[in-house]
């Protein structure tokens, strides 16, 4: 059984560029969940992915982006950075709906400089 | 007001101590999550709750659903154990994250 894989593992932006993470989930999890932490923060939700479809958004402006492929691995697209925006960005996997049997990614860490 | 808050935020102990995190939440929730996470690391899963008590090895987690409160436990604490715990709700279709309570052991 793999875990959820993301990639790159460091990335350095300059502001406003455009940058795409990655993430394979896990084996037999069709359910796709970003976050965004913050230095000394806890994670905040960005969108979750099911089958697909974007199936709920936290707060975060329209130039945060994602896409499901049909292996459930996913994409985060943040156009347009911002220096606010350097973080470490989270992925997790899980099954159905609601979500259960979370497995985490290791997380990217971007700097935007 | 936060929907999940972590008490101690910080925590320093001495290794061989035991150790209580704990997490309160305003939601009602279908589970509990503690999770683990050093210093730049990504997030280890330790325990997924919804009722009762969970024990691995020297940690064991509990939770009281009419309370909305949940402990994290560990017993004789070692160095390695030093690192970030979380604790998180699952809240309709997504996680809601605590702040995390920062853990050092000392030897």
């Amino acid at each position: 059984e793999t875990g959820v894989t993301q990639s790159p593992t460091h990335l350095i932006k300059t502001r406003g560029q455009q940058v795409t993470l990655r993430c394979s989930s896990q084996s037999g999890h069709n359910t796709v969940s970003w976050y965004q932490q913050a230095l000394g923060q806890g994670p905040q939700f960005i969108f979750q992915y099911y089958r697909e479809e974007e199936n709920g958004r936290g707060n975060f402006p329209p130039r945060f982006s994602g896409l499901q492929f049909p292996n459930y691995s996913s994409e985060l697209n943040v156009n347009a950075l911002e220096l606010d925006d350097s973080a470490l960005y989270l992925c997790a996997s899980s099954l159905g709906q609601p979500a259960y049997r979370y497995t985490f990614g290791s997380g990217t860490r971007l700097t935007v400089v | 007001k936060n929907e999940v808050e972590q008490s101690p935020q910080n925590l320093t102990a001495q290794e061989g101590e035991f150790i209580t995190i704990n997490c309160s939440y305003s939601v009602g929730i279908s589970a509990l999550h503690w999770l683990q996470q050093h210093p730049g690391g990504g997030i280890v899963s330790l325990f997924m709750l919804s009722s009762g008590k969970k024990k691995h090895g020297r940690l064991i987690a509990t939770i009281n659903i009419q309370e909305k409160h949940s402990s994290l436990h560990i017993t004789a604490s070692h160095p390695r154990d030093s690192a970030v715990y979380i604790c998180a709700v699952e809240y309709g279709n997504k996680l809601v994250f605590g702040a995390g309570t920062i853990l050092r052991v000392k030897s």
